[in-house]
């Protein structure tokens, strides 16, 4: 079956790093993207990475490994407006999303 | 970029009526839009994938009966919650796809079925 593996929720501090993790198993795999969502709203668009590496786009960066089904997204310094849920989507074979539950970030002062 | 549209963004109804939810892709053409919902604290769940001119493709545990779909062009995609009941109260979610990759999301619609 097809499954995508983050955690709940995580917390941080203003100013600090945080990484989230996201693990996938698809049906084949066409590359893994990142969204935020805050509470009430739609998700946006974070990252998209479909080669092994890491992208950085500013505050945020995004790793993935094909070979381990392994993606990660770096936030820097936190900002209070950076909690919210972060979901993780692989985009399989038939360019389907298969998404995660979404992982809560709380970030604390 | 690629902007999604859904309107209305909020509608309370009563048991038993129907509603309908638009969702627009206003500067591109969409040949994918896809329906989520998603209940409070619960991620996305994709209800159907809809090619335009053609049937949705329904999600198992999705009633197509109930909820009717129709992509009646390469900008316009509507979701009808028909006959709905308070369980039916969530936040829905429409997203636009051209090509392969990203989907471009709608702001969403709360509906509140009281």
């Amino acid at each position: 079956g097809q499954n995508i593996d983050q955690p709940t929720e995580m917390t941080a501090t203003e100013g600090a790093i945080v990484q989230i993790n996201c693990t996938y198993q698809t049906s084949g795999f066409n590359g893994l993207f990142w969204y935020q969502q805050h509470a009430g709203e739609a998700p946006t668009f974070l990252s998209y990475n479909v080669l092994d590496g890491l992208e950085e786009k500013g505050r945020f960066s995004s790793f993935l490994s094909r070979s381990k089904g392994y993606s990660y997204l770096l936030l820097k310094e936190l900002q209070m407006k950076d909690s919210a849920s972060y979901l993780c989507a692989a985009l399989d074979s038939n360019y389907q999303l298969i998404w995660g539950a979404g992982t809560k970030l709380i970030i604390k002062p | 970029g690629a902007v999604v549209s859904q309107h209305p963004s909020r509608v309370i109804c009563k048991s038993g009526t129907s509603v309908k939810i638009e969702c627009r892709s206003l500067d591109f053409q969409a040949t994918t839009m896809f329906w989520y919902r998603q209940f409070p604290k619960q991620s996305l769940m994709l209800m159907a994938t809809s090619n335009e001119g053609s049937k949705a493709t329904y999600e198992q545990g999705v009633e197509k009966d109930k909820f009717l779909i129709n992509h009646a062009s390469l900008t316009l995609s509507t979701l009808t919650v028909t006959s709905a009941h308070p369980e039916d109260s969530s936040f829905y979610i429409c997203s636009a796809r051209t090509g392969d990759r990203e989907q471009y999301f709608g702001p969403g619609t709360r509906l509140t079925v009281t």
